[in-house]
């Protein structure tokens, strides 16, 4: 079983639309929470940092982080053609901050 | 603002080559890492250099290796190229400790091994 599993979709919404993305987690002791987003032949690009649980908003992106489910999701308000891309969660545990353990990314398109 | 830099962007081998893949970043970050991706398998951890001069496997260490030349220098080499290593090849940098997790990738190697 993989440490973070991510519904690699792809997901496909109008403009306008949210869009949900979530990823799950079984090594309880991650602690920093991140979503990167990556476009076609792009490296990824950090779009959410979290340190614990509860959300966090920046603009029309917000990150919620459920540690009693181990559970994590990026929300996209108002998306837009420019938000298609594939996003990656990514966590790692204290200690070992340097170990990111990625889920293998979400391919989104929004459709104008 | 060039960020993390990685030359080349393309790259074929033959089996059995060996090559080197070059990184710079000009953000003075001490963390340096080196990352392969392969299709529904997300990133995975190849080597990691927490500061300068010192190295460190990661999860799929095996067929490479890695010098840390300077603080802005991370290289990687195939010694023997295997088909296995065909991947998108990545590498990252991060600032000091606490902020370690946040890592600025560089736009890629696209590696193909035949």
């Amino acid at each position: 079983q993989k440490e973070v599993e991510q519904d690699p979709g792809p997901l496909s919404v109008p403009e306008g639309a949210i869009v949900s993305l979530n990823c799950t987690y079984s090594n309880s002791a991650f602690q920093y929470f991140m979503w990167y987003r990556q476009y076609s032949r792009k490296g990824p690009e950090l779009l959410m940092y979290t340190y614990s649980s509860g959300n966090k908003e920046d603009g029309r992106f917000t990150a919620q982080v459920d540690k009693s489910s181990k559970y994590i999701s990026l929300f996209i308000r108002d998306s837009q053609p420019s938000d298609s891309a594939t996003y990656l969660c990514a966590m790692t545990p204290p200690g070992h901050d340097y170990k990111l353990s990625f889920g293998a990314g979400t391919t989104v398109t929004v459709r104008a | 603002n060039a960020g993390v830099t990685q030359t080349p962007k393309f790259q074929v081998l033959k089996t059995g080559q060996s090559m080197t893949l070059q990184c710079a970043q000009d953000m003075n970050h001490n963390s340096m890492y080196w990352y392969r991706q392969d299709p529904g398998m997300g990133l995975r951890l190849i080597y990691y250099s927490a500061s300068e001069g010192t190295t460190d496997k990661g999860e799929v260490p095996n067929g490479y290796n890695v010098s840390r030349l300077n603080k802005r220098e991370f290289s990687l080499r195939l010694e023997s190229a295997a088909p296995s290593q065909t991947s998108v090849c990545f590498c990252a940098s991060s600032p000091l400790e606490r902020e370690r997790a946040k890592a600025f990738f560089g736009q890629g190697t696209r590696l193909t091994v035949v």
